[in-house]
């Protein structure tokens, strides 16, 4: 079985701050992990994917994310908030094989102007 | 845009009534997928199309029915459906099914039944 865990419902940052929203994971074998953003009134939007390779991913928008084996972790960052980054975060995981892409319960991101 | 359409964005209907939500794609990809989206719950998969065959159906009722005529559209057809069926639903698609390849949604389609 694959799920995703996104323990926050809710992150509160203040425009200039930094910004990690926290994703969990737990899959059989090695893991694909991507991040989806979800404006109001739009459908998820792809943001970044660790598949393997370098540890550290770069996307759009200036977020990035780090892939942590050992904490089954894949938080995503971003080092200077902006009022427009406010939005639904999802984070999913899929394993080799696995036809499913499982999704987290998401995370609302608020910036706080 | 994402280069995938749904239509309509929004649709109302009755318990009796039977409609069809359409979804397009203009990526090439090869996979298409259905999933539902309820307040507060995660993403939940109903089906999937590769190459135009379903490879998964995630013990949808059957008052839900897919159709994919080819590569670039996909149909979800509703009939008889039940309040608790109310929910936005997404269409996405991925250069095929394998895992590492991101997919590509759509904005929804928001189905209210009365």
């Amino acid at each position: 079985a694959q799920s995703v865990a996104q323990p926050e419902d809710q992150v509160n940052v203040a425009e200039g701050n930094p910004l990690t929203v926290k994703c969990t994971y737990s899959v059989s074998g090695n893991p694909y992990l991507f991040w989806y953003v979800q404006y109001p009134n739009r459908g998820l939007q792809f943001l970044l994917k660790y598949i393997t390779g370098d540890n550290l991913v770069k996307g759009s928008y200036g977020f990035e994310a780090e892939f942590n084996k050992s904490q089954t972790s894949f938080h995503l960052k971003k080092p200077s908030a902006l009022v427009s980054d406010s939005a639904l975060y999802f984070c999913a995981v899929r394993s080799y094989g696995n036809n499913r892409l499982a999704f987290g319960k998401g995370n609302q991101v608020v910036v706080i102007p | 845009e994402t280069g995938v359409t749904q239509t309509p964005r929004h649709l109302v209907m009755g318990m009796t009534n039977k409609k069809s939500l359409k979804c397009e794609q203009h990526l090439g990809h090869n996979a298409m997928y259905w999933y539902k989206q309820s307040a507060k719950k995660p993403l939940e998969l109903m089906f999937v199309y590769n190459f135009k065959e379903q490879t998964e159906n995630n013990s949808v009722p059957s008052r839900f029915s897919p159709e994919c005529p080819n590569s670039s559209h996909l149909f979800l057809h509703l009939h008889t459906l039940q309040p608790e069926d109310s929910a936005l639903y997404l269409c996405a698609s991925s250069q095929d099914q394998a895992g590492f390849y991101e997919q590509y949604f759509g904005p929804g389609t928001r189905l209210t039944v009365t």
